[in-house]
């Protein structure tokens, strides 16, 4: 059964030092997909990378990049320079393979809190 | 481009009333999907509409259903409310829809239900 972990409820980082938030996940699909999304406490869901089970390299956007370790099952998100208005909940989420069981659903994980010291 | 857009933004309900909230997707996305987000669950799919029928369904009870009109936008409602339905419902948009792996679901903001 696919599922998602997401193993630190809170994390904590200095402003302008680089975090990673962890995710590991569990599918036995060989084709899916990983997304990254952030919700600040505004509660809208920010998308913020996506990683495919078949790419070759691991995925970047800007200050976000996803060390993707496919043998260990894990996706964690690095964030370099962190900012003050990182604060807010991050929550990595996946789907399987393609078709009609999987339109418009992704498993998400039960997130990660982070907050960036001044 | 405006993004998501759900409506209300907060509603307060008690027990056994119905409730029903909307969501109107990007310009030109065709599937619609609503989440659950409560403290103890999570996120959790309800389900997914595109062309105005329903085309995927997560693990609910019939109290909860949707509808997609001929304009994307989306509705959902809740009835028979009970203490247990308190969360945010979130809706999210995408283009087509088709369950590829890499499409992207874009949210609102949500709709935060209190029951009391």
């Amino acid at each position: 059964a696919q599922k998602i972990t997401q193993t630190q409820p809170g994390m904590f980082v200095q402003e302008k030092e680089a975090v990673t938030l962890d995710c590991t996940y569990d599918t036995s699909d060989p084709s899916y997909g990983l997304f990254w999304y952030k919700q600040p406490s505004s509660g809208e869901m920010i998308f913020l990378i996506y990683q495919g089970s078949y790419d070759q390299q691991n995925a970047t956007e800007g200050r976000y990049s996803l060390n993707f370790q496919k043998a260990r099952k894990s996706a964690n998100l690095v964030i370099s320079a962190s900012q003050l208005g990182d604060s807010a909940m991050y929550f990595c989420a996946m789907r399987e393979g393609y078709g009609s069981s999987n339109t418009g659903k992704l498993i998400f994980g039960q997130g990660t809190t982070l907050q960036v010291k001044p | 481009k405006a993004g998501v857009t759900q409506t209300p933004r907060y509603l307060i309900k008690t027990r056994g009333q119905q409730v029903t909230l909307s969501c109107s997707p990007i310009s030109g996305h065709r599937s619609v999907s609503w989440y659950q987000q409560t403290p103890g669950q999570g996120l959790q799919f309800l389900f997914e509409y595109f062309s105005e029928t329903q085309r995927n369904k997560g693990n609910f009870p019939g109290r909860f259903s949707g509808r997609q009109f001929s304009n994307s936008r989306s509705e959902m409602n809740v009835s028979t409310l009970e203490l247990g339905d308190s969360a945010l419902y979130l809706c999210a948009s995408s283009l087509e829809g088709a369950g590829a792996v890499n499409e992207k679901l874009f949210f609102g903001s949500g709709t935060q239900l209190s029951v009391l």
